[in-house]
């Protein structure tokens, strides 16, 4: 079974709203970052969040990490239609951290 | 621009080609990945070059062959591919293999085998 599922698999919401994506996992890590890919392209970093942090912010995004609930949140804020994407997180074990293992990501469509 | 090229961006190919998939980086990166990104199914870990050294094999089919001549470029060698192995293929580089640092991807290339 995956160790990172994110949750919804699809999200469409209006410009302007609050985006809220989320990821468990299931055994310990180093850390957890998530990641954007718009269509046809690859993935860009967007956070990485380390297992002693609760909470991280980069402009609009804000990330929540709750290891006791091994989940972590992606919050969007004040949504554009530039933000439309597909969202992975993806987590780095805990002492053998040499490899990310992804989700299969959020679908987000904000439209205008 | 991402930092990390890959070339070419789409290619065609039947069962029986030889074709190689192409990376450069110039981030000054010591570990470079290949992915396989299929519809609807998680990225999956290919390869990892650890400078230039190969230090993870996820059981790939040999008909796929990765070669790290520098820890700037990173090829990905095809041969005999099968129908399931259309996808795209994505390559990454980081800091180093220690799952610490962000991976900064290409845009891939997208293969079809016909």
């Amino acid at each position: 079974s995956q160790q990172g599922e994110e949750d919804p698999q699809a999200l469409s919401i209006q410009e302007g709203e609050n985006a809220t994506m989320n990821c468990s996992y299931k055994t310990s890590i180093n850390n957890l970052q998530w990641y954007r890919q718009n269509s046809g392209r690859g993935l860009v970093h967007l956070i990485l969040i380390r297992s002693n942090e609760r909470e991280k912010h980069s402009g609009r995004l804000r990330v929540t990490l709750d290891t006791s609930k091994k989940s972590s949140s992606l919050l969007i804020t004040a949504s554009r239609a530039a933000d439309t994407a597909s969202y992975f997180c993806a987590t780095a074990l805990s002492g053998s951290a040499r490899q990310l293992t992804f989700g299969s990501g959020t679908q987000l469509t904000v439209l205008p | 621009e991402t930092g990390v090229t890959q070339t070419p961006r789409h290619l065609v190919m039947g069962m029986t080609n030889k074709k190689s998939l192409k990376c450069e980086q110039h981030l000054g990166h010591n570990a470079m990945y290949w992915y396989k990104q299929s519809a609807k199914k998680p990225l999956e870990l290919m390869f990892v070059y650890s400078l230039e050294e190969r230090v993870e094999n996820n059981s790939v089919p040999s008909r796929f062959s990765p070669e790290c001549p520098n820890s700037s470029h990173l090829f990905l060698h095809l041969h005999t591919l099968q129908p399931e192995d259309s996808a795209l293929y994505l390559c990454a580089s980081s800091l180093d293999v220690q799952g610490t640092q962000p991976q900064h991807f290409g845009d891939g290339t997208r293969l079809s085998i016909l």
